[in-house]
């Protein structure tokens, strides 16, 4: 069945490096895949999106990869803050969201 | 502007009372969607509606599950019968139409059975 899975539950990071969030996704028709945040108490935060026919989309201070050969996605924060530590969650989407399990970033002074 | 927001935010209940839990999506958003977190958990998909219909209907625990969307606007989510397992956050989105466009979630509802 479909899945989206995180290969790291958890990640810890000295404030001001770079984080990166792997997810694995299995459905290959998948078209549409997003990046939520989720800090304690409060609902997920859409980050950053991205298409299947792009593999690369940058926001601000992050930056969304999609390898579509091996079913890969990735997050990554540049310049990792404090107000940055929440669980992060990759979605895929073909004719629904699937939504992974999370993994938590904390982020060390 | 206003987001998605959810009523209440808790809800304490005991085992076999029915309970209502109530959406008001982003104005104008057509999709809303409904979803169940349990603790460290990610999200589970309960229910979308596209307008006031509701195509996909599969995530529903049992049939002790119902929601309903009128007007386009307001939804609610009714769980009768609760079972302590309800125990949960439930957490509503909305988008302007469905499929391809992010999901903007509220802060949930956190319901405890006790």
């Amino acid at each position: 069945g479909e899945s989206v899975g995180l290969h790291l539950p958890t990640l810890s990071v000295q404030e001001g490096d770079n984080s990166i969030i792997n997810c694995a996704y299995s459905n290959s028709a998948s078209d549409y895949f997003i990046w939520y945040k989720q800090e304690s108490g409060k609902g997920p935060q859409f980050i950053i999106d991205i298409r299947s026919n792009m593999d690369k989309r940058q926001g601000q201070r992050v930056t969304v990869l999609l390898n579509k050969t091996v079913k890969h996605l990735s997050l990554q924060i540049a310049a990792t803050q404090p107000g940055d530590s929440a669980v992060y969650f990759c979605a895929e989407s073909l004719d629904k969201l699937i939504f992974g399990t999370g993994t938590r970033l904390q982020v060390f002074p | 502007g206003a987001g998605v927001s959810q009523s209440p935010s808790n809800k304490v209940t005991e085992k076999g009372k029915d309970v209502e839990l109530r959406c008001d999506p982003i104005s104008g958003h057509t999709a809303l969607y409904w979803y169940r977190q349990r603790l460290g958990q990610g999200l589970e998909f309960l229910i979308y509606f596209q307008g006031n219909s509701a195509p996909d209907k599969s995530g529903l625990p049992s049939d002790r599950f119902s929601a309903e969307r009128t007007g386009e606007s307001v939804s609610t989510l009714t769980i009768q019968r609760t079972q302590q397992e309800d125990s949960a956050v439930y957490l509503c989105a909305s988008s302007p139409n469905w499929l391809g466009q992010p999901q903007h979630f509220g802060d949930g509802t956190r319901l405890s059975i006790l």
